[in-house]
């Protein structure tokens, strides 16, 4: 099975700042790396697919980068409605395997 | 509009069974892959089994066994039987769809809301 690392687990961050969440793989999987947001008692929402693409309505301040390994998601300027978990997720191949998250809260 | 709602969780022991699930609406199902993912308490998220469109099944090896991912086409609905419960099955269980026709080399692009499963004597 493919295990992703998250880092940090968690961090604490400001309205506007810019926030990087890292994400790395144990295998290559090219760009078969999609990130999610999840808030308490909502259900996950997808943000960016193939490492870097968009989802359809997400806003523009989140971004995505990485291929092989090593990936990143960056909150260009932190808004209030960001505060909430974030996970990797590897779909190179299954068993379909998360990373174990990063949670943002308000500093 | 794309809704899905999962039903059927509870209260079971340990050695039981429970059947969710996971009614679906506005868009062909059987042309989509879908998922179940779990999150335990005060754990992260993690993908439980998947059905590809063309209906090939896979399961994560903690439920492989145990656990039987399938699907009514003419219901538009999702099922995942769940057999030899134990309490590490405890979980607010969801069901998603993917982007595209296959489990693997995609993304989940909508959730439901998920439906709540204990195990427990």
């Amino acid at each position: 099975d493919i295990q992703m690392t998250q880092s940090p687990p968690s961090l604490s961050a400001s309205v506007g700042d810019r926030v990087t969440i890292t994400c790395r793989a144990s295998q290559t999987i090219s760009t078969y790396l999609n990130w999610y947001q999840h808030k308490p008692g909502k259900a996950p929402e997808l943000l960016i697919y193939a490492a870097s693409s968009l989802q359809s309505g997400v806003p523009s301040r989140f971004s995505g980068s990485g291929s092989g390994t090593d990936f990143s998601l960056t909150i260009s300027s932190l808004q209030p409605e960001d505060f909430a978990t974030y996970y990797c997720q590897q779909s190179y191949s299954t068993p379909l395997t998360f990373g174990g998250g990063t949670k943002v809260d308000i500093k | 509009e794309v809704q899905l709602l999962e039903s059927g969780g509870g209260l079971a022991q340990p050695g039981g069974s429970l059947r969710l699930s996971c009614a679906t609406s506005g868009f062909t199902f059987g042309n989509y892959a879908m998922s179940w993912v779990r999150q335990a308490p005060g754990k992260g998220l993690e993908w439980v089994s998947g059905m590809s469109g063309g209906g090939h099944t896979y399961y994560a090896d903690s439920v492989k066994g145990r656990f039987t991912i399938s699907r009514d086409t003419s219901k538009n609905t999702l099922y995942l039987q769940m057999n030899s419960l134990r309490a590490e099955d405890t979980a607010l269980y969801y069901c998603a769809k993917d982007h595209g026709h296959w489990v693997a080399r995609d993304a989940l692009d909508i959730w439901g809301q998920g439906t709540r499963v204990t195990v427990s004597s």
